[in-house]
């Protein structure tokens, strides 16, 4: 089955990057997601990259693909103190089906001014 | 919109009681799932539908219920509480099954005594 794994912790200052990794195992997956819970809420859907990209940027946050290695990775460019929160990698679990996904145990990332 | 919606917010329960956790959308999504998240386990699936009448098992389907007689609402029941079912449960909903966004209610909090 699929297993998506991720380091649990990562803490920076604030203005530094932010590299979250992720590895997942389903090759055959279409879509790869990133998602943010903050505390005492319901995750929210950062940014998802296709499968046919190597690369995505979106503002803040630019997601790399490495289809050969299976490694996904989320970076925030000047993290501020609003972004720390846990960041959740997330597969679906058969294609590209995004209502079935399997997710990572989740990163807390600790901003410190 | 009020977009998804769970109710209640907090539950406790005693060991062998039954009841149904609601979860409504109001954004016509054919696509409706829930996970429960536990401490260092991220989440998991625990049963999905893919429109009015259809549903099917996830990951962790054991011990739950649920239905789908109309595209808004998608509730969970337990048939009997297990203190192994302590955990928060998220209803989550799409318009698509590809790279769209999955949106998340705020999250049911069960206790199980």
């Amino acid at each position: 089955g699929e297993d998506v794994e991720q380091s649990l912790f990562l803490s920076v200052r604030e203005g530094d990057s932010s590299v979250i990794n992720c590895t997942y195992t389903d090759s055959s997956s279409t879509y790869l997601y990133w998602y943010k819970q903050e505390p005492g809420a319901g995750l929210q859907l950062l940014t998802y990259i296709f499968s046919n990209m190597d690369m995505k940027q979106d503002q803040r946050l630019t997601v790399l693909l490495n289809k050969k290695d299976k490694h996904l990775s989320l970076r925030i460019a000047d993290t501020q103190t609003g972004d720390s929160a846990i960041y959740f990698c997330a597969e679906p679990n058969s294609g590209g089906s995004n209502y079935k996904l399997t997710f990572g145990k989740g990163t807390l990332l600790t901003v410190n001014p | 919109n009020a977009g998804v919606t769970q109710t209640p917010k907090f539950q406790v329960l005693k060991t062998g009681q039954s009841m149904t956790l609601q979860c409504a959308q109001d954004m016509n999504h054919e696509y409706m799932s829930w996970y429960r998240q536990d401490p260092g386990m991220g989440l998991r699936l625990i049963h999905y539908s893919v429109g009015a009448g259809i549903t099917d098992q996830g990951e962790v389907p054991n011990g739950y219920n649920v239905s789908r007689s109309t595209t808004e609402d998608f509730p969970l029941r337990l048939l009997s509480a297990a203190p192994s079912q302590t955990s928060v449960y998220f209803c989550a909903s799409s318009y698509g099954a590809g790279g769209e966004t999955q949106y998340f209610g705020p999250g049911t909090r069960l206790l199980v005594l």
